[in-house]
C-alpha cells in the first residue's frame, strides 16, 4: 500500500539548515508527485512545495529563496533542504503524495523545533 | 496567495447528528482547465491530516457517503451525516487550482 515517512533531525539551531527526507513505497516516484507541507502547533497546513513525477519542482513563493527539494528515485527518496531556519519554522512537517489538486497521502509528520 | 476562510471556528454535534462547515476562497477556484479544485481534510487528534473529498465534490478511496462536497465558485460546504466518535477532530479545507495551495485555518467537531 501507499507509505510515505518523513525522517530528520527534531531539533535545529536558529540560522542553520534542515534536511529532511520523505522515503515511500507502494508507488513510483516517476509516476506521482510528492509535496512538502507543514503545520505550525495548532495551526492550519502550509504548503511549501511539490517534487513533480518528471523531476521538475514548484515551491511557495513565501519560502523559495530558501527551500530545495530534490530526489533520488533509485532509493524512493525526495529530500527537503531549508536555510536559515528561525523559530517561527518550528512545526510538524509533512510528505504528502499529490494528486490533482489536493494531498492524497500524508505520511506521519516529523515534528521540528528550532531552538538554541 | 488564495485566502480560505472557514466557518465556524468550532462545532458542537450529538452522536448520529448532522453538521456543515462553510469555506469560502478569496478567489474563484476554476481552473483554466474548468476543473474546480477544492479538497476537505480530517485531522483527528494525534494524527496526520487525511483527505476526504476531492474536487467539490468527490470521496477520496475509502471514505464513507455520510461526508458530501458540495459548492461552486468561491463557496463550499462539507456535510457530515450520521456523525461517529471517529468523525471528532479538525477539517481543512485547501485549494489547489491557484499556486501555491493554500488551506483555511480549521474547523473543530466536538461531541455536544
Amino acid at each position: 500500500q501507499v507509505q510515505l515517512k518523513e525522517s530528520g533531525p527534531g531539533l535545529v539551531q536558529p540560522s542553520e539548515t534542515l534536511s529532511l527526507t520523505c522515503t515511500v513505497s507502494g508507488f513510483s516516484l516517476t509516476s506521482y508527485s510528492v509535496s512538502w507541507v507543514r503545520q505550525p502547533s495548532g495551526k492550519g497546513p502550509e504548503w511549501m512545495g511539490r517534487m513533480w513525477y518528471d523531476g521538475d519542482t514548484a515551491y511557495n513563493s513565501a519560502l523559495k529563496s530558501r527551500l530545495s527539494i530534490s530526489r533520488d528515485t533509485s532509493k524512493n527518496q525526495v529530500f527537503l533542504k531549508m536555510n536559515s531556519l528561525q523559530t517561527d519554522d518550528t512545526g510538524t512537517y509533512y510528505c504528502t503524495r499529490a494528486l490533482p489538486g489536493g494531498e492524497g497521502y500524508w505520511g506521519q509528520g516529523v515534528m521540528v523545533t528550532v531552538s538554541s | 496567495d488564495v485566502v480560505m476562510t472557514q466557518t465556524p471556528v468550532s462545532l458542537s454535534v450529538s452522536l448520529g447528528g448532522q453538521v456543515s462547515i462553510s469555506c469560502r476562497s478569496s478567489q474563484s477556484l476554476v481552473h483554466n482547465n474548468g476543473n474546480t479544485y477544492l479538497s476537505w481534510y480530517l485531522q483527528k487528534p494525534g494524527q496526520s491530516p487525511q483527505l476526504l473529498i476531492y474536487k467539490v465534490s468527490n470521496r477520496f478511496s475509502g471514505i464513507s457517503d455520510r461526508f458530501s462536497g458540495s459548492g461552486s465558485g468561491t463557496d463550499f460546504t462539507l456535510k457530515i451525516s450520521r456523525v461517529e466518535p471517529d468523525d471528532l477532530g479538525v477539517y481543512y479545507c485547501g485549494q489547489g487550482t491557484q499556486y501555491p495551495p493554500t488551506f483555511g485555518a480549521g474547523t473543530k467537531l466536538e461531541l455536544k
